[in-house]
């Protein structure tokens, strides 16, 4: 079937407004994880879903963040009242069974570019 | 705390040219080592994944070694081509997973 999906692809936020990202797995997919890319750098954890439950959030960089996953599929990344700092690219992965974030092997979305003016 | 670092930065060779891109880590206790690459405005792509019990993965001309206990990892990519022009991307599976800042490479026609 298809890959990760992610939108909106392109967002523009002013600062202190609310977004919202999505992402949708590959089909029967379990587990399922959000990173935050700066530019130049590699990938940053953010958290980790087992199905609908929220294993990890260790990696959220603060109270503002929240993700969501409540029927185990589709998930949603949110961010309130964004700061310029969180400006950088959001990727969700992936992956077919249960095991921890650095288990197996994990497919991405093309990512959100979000851009906090 | 794991900390995961490329060397080098970034890369330019002519095609068909053989290279090694390198990845170090400080944590020896990991379950795997993968290889990505990311094209530009896209996702990861899983290149190899090397199984903390493994030495070394191939897939066509790409080969990658680990050695756990040197906390150290190549990437061999023999004969490049100008579409193996991307960022390279190193990362360590524990408890999560941890990035380097990765290679670009550009391989020039």
């Amino acid at each position: 079937g298809a890959g990760v999906s992610q939108s909106p692809r392109y967002k523009v936020a002013k600062r202190g407004q609310d977004v919202a990202l999505r992402c949708d797995p590959i089909s029967g997919h379990v587990s399922l994880f959000w990173y935050q890319q700066a530019l130049g750098q590699g990938p940053e954890f953010l958290t980790y879903f087992q199905n609908e439950a929220q294993l990890d959030k260790s990696g959220l960089p603060s109270d503002r963040f929240f993700a969501e996953r409540p029927e185990g599929s589709v998930s949603t990344l949110k961010i309130q009242r964004t700061q310029q700092e969180d400006s950088a690219v959001y990727l969700c992965a992936s992956s077919w069974r249960g095991g921890g974030p650095g288990q197996e092997t994990q497919y991405f979305g093309p990512g959100t570019r979000l851009l906090v003016l | 705390k794991q900390e995961v670092t490329q060397i080098p930065a970034a890369l330019s060779v002519p095609e068909g040219e053989n290279l090694v891109l390198n990845c170090s880590f400080t944590d020896s206790a990991i379950y795997n080592l993968q290889w990505f690459r990311q094209d530009p405005g896209k996702g990861l792509t899983s290149l190899l994944l090397i199984q903390s019990s493994q030495r070394e993965q191939t897939s066509g001309r790409l080969n990658a070694s680990l050695d756990k206990s040197s906390g150290r990892s190549t990437l061999y990519i023999a004969a490049s081509q100008p579409g193996d022009s991307a960022t390279y991307l190193c990362a360590v599976g524990g408890n999560k997973l941890v990035f380097g800042a990765g290679t670009i490479l550009r391989v020039k026609s």
